[in-house]
């Protein structure tokens, strides 16, 4: 089943714990996305992947480094989690860049005491 | 920056009327547009795109309207039915390759 999983789906954590949000897509998708969403601000990019190794910065990347050392990996790295990265998490991921449909995973929600 | 808002924050529909969720973009040099519809405790799933060499494109139940004149999407829903009840994004291709989500309508389908 083609899909887009993210892991964890819910975490608890505390301010400063460096943590890690994995996505991992299985149709050789090129493009990958994270996404933030909050209440009232809809969907904000945070970082995306052309490809392996290529990564650029969306609308919202402060506080968040991502890596692509794998076309089917995309990690979400906070190094030093503040309570303001609170959120609702979403990885997506397309064939091409923007120019395609995105397939979004189920959501991560994180909580950032 | 650029920017991408939707009309109406909410719409309620009757069961059986046909919705319009409007929204307009800021950057003409956007070259693609999705609507996405997101469910409660769900992740956006797609509904239809357009190319902005396009002013229409239909899909089941579904059509777009691209005005590129007044930089203005639309996405018509007929015949709305119980389970269209979500929260509806418009989005729209960056000039910097990245994608740019309005902030969503939520469509309620009264029985």
């Amino acid at each position: 089943e083609a899909q887009v999983t993210q892991n964890p789906r819910y975490l608890i954590t505390v301010t400063g714990k460096k943590l890690t949000v994995t996505c991992s897509q299985n149709m050789n998708h090129e493009y990958m996305s994270w996404y933030r969403q909050d209440p009232g601000l809809g969907l904000r990019q945070i970082y995306y992947s052309m490809n392996v190794e290529v990564t650029d910065k969306g609308d919202v990347p402060e506080g968040y480094k991502v890596s692509r050392k794998e076309k089917r990996n995309f990690p979400l790295i906070l190094e030093s989690p503040s309570p303001n990265q609170t959120s609702l998490y979403f990885c997506a991921s397309s064939r091409a860049a923007f120019t395609d449909t995105q397939y979004f995973g189920p959501g991560t929600r994180l909580t950032v005491l | 920056g650029e920017s991408v808002g939707l009309h109406l924050p909410t719409l309620s529909v009757q069961e059986g009327d046909n919705s319009i969720i409007n929204c307009a973009y800021s950057n003409s040099a956007s070259d693609y547009f999705i609507w996405y519809k997101q469910e409660s405790g769900k992740g956006p799933q797609f509904i239809i795109d357009i190319r902005s060499n396009m002013d229409k494109r239909q899909g089941q139940r579904v059509t777009v309207l691209l005005n590129k004149t007044v930089k203005h999407l639309s996405l018509q829903i007929a015949a709305t039915q119980p389970g269209d009840s979500a929260v509806y994004f418009c989005v729209s291709g960056g000039s910097q390759g990245n994608l740019i989500f309005g902030k969503g309508t939520k469509l309620s389908v009264k029985p």
